[in-house]
């Protein structure tokens, strides 16, 4: 399955409320990355970091905020300011070393809202 | 601006058919061009890449710079290739930022 993990599978959120999604690898891959995947709208990125300790903003990143504190770790809060936070939540990861690397994908979250 | 189209949301096509989904990109660079594929509760995975210039599962697709296409193509279709494509694009300053496409669901009917 590609030694990603995503949890939980299903996540309420109350209004007001701030959310983590987690995600942890051990591929040892470098870079890391968050897409929310919306019907009819395929993949857009949230965050993604190359290395520990850094990461850039996506297309999408008003209302998330990540850390990048471990090579394996991830997570990805879903803030109080993302107005439309119903969504599928992908995470993925790549070696990263040279760029355009294969991305193996998590499970996926679903965040659903209260 | 990176961009990837791909204009059919859905792709039905009997057994046996040969199947193209269409990608077409929109980049100023050399880019690196992925299709990636989501089977029924199973995760999105790699299916092919350009650089490797492989078929997978007898698909193949060929990057046309000219056109700035990566359309994806099968001779003949088998029921199991119904699934969710997407095309997706890295490049750029950063190789490591990714574009995915809306995808195109294939439908393969017996």
């Amino acid at each position: 399955d590609g030694g990603i993990t995503q949890s939980p599978k299903y996540l309420f959120r109350k209004e007001g409320q701030n959310v983590t999604l987690s995600c942890e690898q051990n591929l040892n891959h470098d870079a890391m990355y968050w897409y929310r995947q919306d019907p009819g709208q395929g993949l857009r990125l949230i965050y993604y970091s190359q290395i520990v300790n850094d990461f850039q903003k996506g297309d999408i990143a008003e209302g998330y905020s990540v850390s990048r504190e471990k090579k394996e770790s991830f997570p990805l809060t879903v803030t109080s300011a993302q107005k439309n936070p119903t969504a599928f939540y992908l995470c993925a990861s790549s070696r990263g070393s040279t760029g355009g690397e294969t991305q193996y994908f998590g499970p996926g979250t679903r965040l659903l809202v209260l | 601006a990176q961009r990837v189209t791909q204009p059919e949301k859905l792709l039905s096509v009997f057994k046996g058919a040969p199947v193209e989904l269409k990608c077409n990109y929109s980049y100023s660079g050399s880019p690196e061009l992925f299709w990636y594929v989501q089977y029924s509760r199973q995760r999105l995975q790699l299916l092919l890449r350009h650089i490797s210039r492989e078929s997978i599962k007898g698909f193949t697709a060929d990057l046309n710079k000219g056109e700035t296409s990566f359309h994806l193509k099968k001779p003949f279709a088998q029921e199991e290739d119904s699934a969710m494509y997407y095309c997706a694009l890295s490049g750029g300053y950063n190789f490591n930022k990714f574009y995915f496409g809306s995808g195109t669901k294939l439908n393969v009917k017996p």
